[in-house]
């Protein structure tokens, strides 16, 4: 199973919106509506932002927002602020009973 | 609260075995799959494999780089997860997370260092 598709790299000035994109097949995201993505910041423990390609736990900014289209998922951060400069992770159920994690982007608030 | 302790890492030479744990406390862990995910130094995040709960047999799914090597079992009267790592590879190098499954991953450990090196 190959890691998802992600661009390495989104920024965005503060209070602007940015997406970042997510590609898999149709043995994964595709296939199921178990897309979910983390933010990382240098040293700490991932945390889930959106799970089920757009559900925000509780807690989660409602700056933070996730779809699917097809075999792909994304990411949309609005009004960036400084602290969502971090590193973001999608993440989708296969086909195959597995996981599968992307490549990872890192956004940088201008 | 949902409380993952993962314990067991450290310094290994290629080839030889280790064993991480992760301890729950906070929820029903019976109740729950478990998940563990991988991260090399400076690298992304790398799914390694999971265990259902014993009502769905506590089957197991493992990632194809570690398929054959890894084993993850449970003792749910102690709460406890395990990931038998055997015939370590350099590329293993990793911080360990262990997190409750629930088609994502809400929950996580604060993750065991893995070094493997001769």
């Amino acid at each position: 199973q190959s890691a998802l598709t992600q661009p390495a790299s989104v920024s965005g000035s503060p209070g602007q919106s940015i997406t970042i994109s997510c590609t898999g097949t149709s043995s994964d995201i595709g296939g199921y509506n178990y897309v979910s993505w983390y933010q990382q910041h240098p040293g700490k423990v991932p945390k889930l932002m959106i799970y089920e390609v757009s559900n925000r736990p509780s807690g989660v900014s409602n700056r933070f927002s996730g779809s699917k289209s097809g075999n792909a998922a994304s990411l949309t951060i609005s009004g960036l602020q400084a602290e969502d400069e971090a590193d973001y992770y999608c993440n989708s159920y296969t086909s195959s009973s597995t996981y599968v994690f992307g490549t990872g982007t890192k956004v940088t608030v201008l | 609260e949902v409380q993952l302790v993962e314990s067991g890492g450290g310094l290994v030479q290629p080839g030889r075995s280790l064993r991480l744990s992760c301890t729950a406390s906070g929820f029903t862990f019976g109740d729950y799959a478990m998940n563990w995910v991988r991260q090399a130094p400076g690298k992304g995040l790398e799914w390694v494999g999971f265990i259902r709960s014993k009502a769905y047999g506590e089957t197991t799914e493992y990632a194809a780089s570690v398929k054959g090597r890894f084993t993850i079992s449970r003792d749910d009267s102690k709460s406890i997860v395990y990931l038998q790592m055997n015939s370590l590879k350099t590329e293993d190098t990793a911080v360990y997370y262990c997190t409750r499954l629930e088609w994502e991953y809400k929950w996580w450990g604060q993750g065991t260092l893995v070094t493997v090196s001769s």
